[in-house]
């Protein structure tokens, strides 16, 4: 099962507004890394926030993280029709020997012009 | 361009047949992760290798192996292939054996099984 689940699974605003994305997990992490995909291909790394780690931000991206609730927010801030795709957040567990990067299902993006 | 290069683009074969899905990292990294990723099941961890030695295995069925060659590239084999196996397969890499860093992907095989 996936480790992270986003919220929405679909989100669709005018060009310009703000775009925010959720994302619960269940175990404690390492770190939340945040990745981006346009349809059909390759996942790109957006941001990484560690556990230690409350809030991070990368030019138009703010990403929080609350590890007492587990969750975490991406917030993309003046959107632009080029910022439509797929957001998934992935986690990285804590003392695990094992270094998988659990995806979540993902927000599918629209940004209308 | 991420600098993970994953050959074929594309592959349609038949039922029960078997395929060879190849990956090259970054140059550099060590890591090297495959994913599937299907329409109703998301993007699922198959399996991480470092340096050589498998390091995590997830939702990886038998009827698919991988392995990592001294020069560090990756081969994800599929056989015995079923209709349901016809997805998206990505490579990942990564410098670090634990993920502290981010994860480059490539732009994945589609494999279509009919």
């Amino acid at each position: 099962s996936q480790q992270g689940e986003e919220d929405p699974q679909a989100l669709s605003i005018q060009e310009g507004e703000n775009a925010t994305m959720n994302c619960s997990y269940k175990t404690s992490i390492n770190n939340l890394q945040w990745y981006r995909q346009n349809s059909g291909r390759g996942l790109v790394h957006l941001i990484l926030i560690r556990s230690n780690e409350r809030e991070k931000h990368s030019g138009r991206l703010r990403v929080t993280l609350d590890t007492s609730k587990k969750s975490s927010s991406l917030l993309i801030t003046a959107s632009r029709a080029a910022d439509t795709a797929s957001y998934f957040c992935a986690t990285v567990a804590l003392y695990s020997s094992a270094s998988k990067i659990i995806f979540g299902s993902g927000t599918r993006l629209s940004i209308r012009p | 361009d991420s600098g993970v290069t994953q050959t074929p683009k594309h592959l349609i074969t038949a039922t029960g047949q078997r395929v060879t899905l190849r990956c090259s990292p970054r140059s550099g990294d060590l890591s090297v992760y495959w994913y599937q990723q299907s329409l109703d099941q998301g993007l699922q961890f198959l399996i991480q290798y470092y340096n050589g030695e498998e390091r995590a295995k997830g939702n990886i069925l038998e009827r698919f192996s991988a392995q990592q060659f001294p020069d560090l590239h990756s081969e994800l084999n599929l056989s015995s292939l079923e209709l349901g196996d016809s997805a998206l397969y990505f490579c990942a890499s990564s410098g670090d054996r634990l993920p502290n860093t981010e994860a480059f992907f490539g732009q994945g095989t589609r494999l279509t099984v009919v």
